[in-house]
C-alpha cells in the first residue's frame, strides 16, 4: 500500500516569498492533517480536514497560511508571505477516520522549508 | 503550561540496558494515549498505544497513570536500532497533542 506522498521534499526561499506544499494521502483516507514541526519540538497541528471540510484550523496563522482540499483527496498548504520563523518541516498525515481512537495516523516524509 | 511535556533527554544507554522515561499531560479529559517513534530526519511512526491497564509490545512496556496524568515508556534489552526520539501523544476529542520528544541513544 502506498504511503502518504509529499512534495517537494526540500524548499529554500527568501523571506516575503510565497511557497506551496502538496500532499496526497493514503487512498481511502478521509482525514488529512498538516503539521508544522520546528527543530527540537513536536509536531503542531495547523489544519485538519475531514473529506473536503475543515475540522480544526485553530492554530493556522490565517494571515499568511492557507490550505485547501478541494476534491477531498490531495491537499495544498500555502504560505504567503513567508517569515524566518516559518522554517520548519511541514508534515502531512492521513487516517481513515478521525485519529485518536482506533484509527492510526500515518505521516508523509515531510517538506523541509528554510526561509532565508 | 504545555499540553504534553517530556524530558528531552538525551538518554545515553549501553546495548542491553533498560531505559524508561515519562510524559505528563495537562488535560484531565484526555481519552487516549500513544507513543510515536521519530528517527532523525524522518517522519513520526506509531510505536504503540497506551492502555489503562498497561501494555507490552515485545521489549516495550507502556503504562498510564490517570490520577497523576502521566504516561511512561520502558525499553528493555536496548538495541542500537532503538536510538530515536520518542514522542508522547495525547488525544482529547480526536485532537492529538504531541510532546517535544525524548531522545534515546543506545551505544555499542
Amino acid at each position: 500500500e502506498a504511503g502518504v506522498a509529499q512534495s517537494p521534499r526540500y524548499k529554500i526561499i527568501e523571506k516575503r516569498q510565497s511557497v506551496a506544499f502538496w500532499c496526497n494521502p493514503i487512498s481511502g483516507h478521509a482525514t488529512l492533517y498538516w503539521y508544522q514541526q520546528i527543530l527540537g519540538q513536536g509536531p503542531k497541528l495547523l489544519i485538519q480536514f475531514q473529506n473536503n471540510g475543515v475540522v480544526d484550523d485553530s492554530q493556522l496563522p490565517k494571515d499568511r497560511f492557507s490550505a485547501e482540499r478541494l476534491k477531498g483527496v490531495d491537499s495544498t498548504l500555502k504560505i504567503q508571505p513567508a517569515k524566518l520563523e516559518d522554517s520548519a518541516v511541514y508534515l502531512c498525515a492521513s487516517s481513515f477516520g478521525l485519529a485518536g481512537g482506533e484509527e492510526t495516523q500515518y505521516f508523509g516524509p515531510g517538506t523541509r522549508l528554510l526561509v532565508l | 503550561r504545555k499540553e504534553v511535556e517530556q524530558d528531552p533527554g538525551p538518554f545515553n544507554v549501553p546495548e542491553g540496558a533498560t531505559v524508561a522515561f515519562n510524559c505528563t499531560y495537562s488535560n484531565s479529559a484526555s481519552q487516549s494515549f500513544f507513543w510515536y517513534r521519530q528517527d532523525c530526519r524522518k517522519e513520526p511512526k506509531l510505536l504503540m498505544s497506551v492502555y489503562s491497564s498497561g501494555n507490552e509490545d515485545g521489549r516495550f512496556t507502556a503504562q498510564l497513570n490517570r490520577a497523576s496524568q502521566y504516561i511512561s515508556l520502558l525499553i528493555r534489552d536496548s538495541k542500537l536500532s532503538d536510538s530515536a526520539t520518542y514522542l508522547c501523544v495525547v488525544n482529547a476529542d480526536y485532537k492529538l497533542s504531541f510532546g517535544a520528544g525524548t531522545t534515546v541513544t543506545v551505544r555499542a
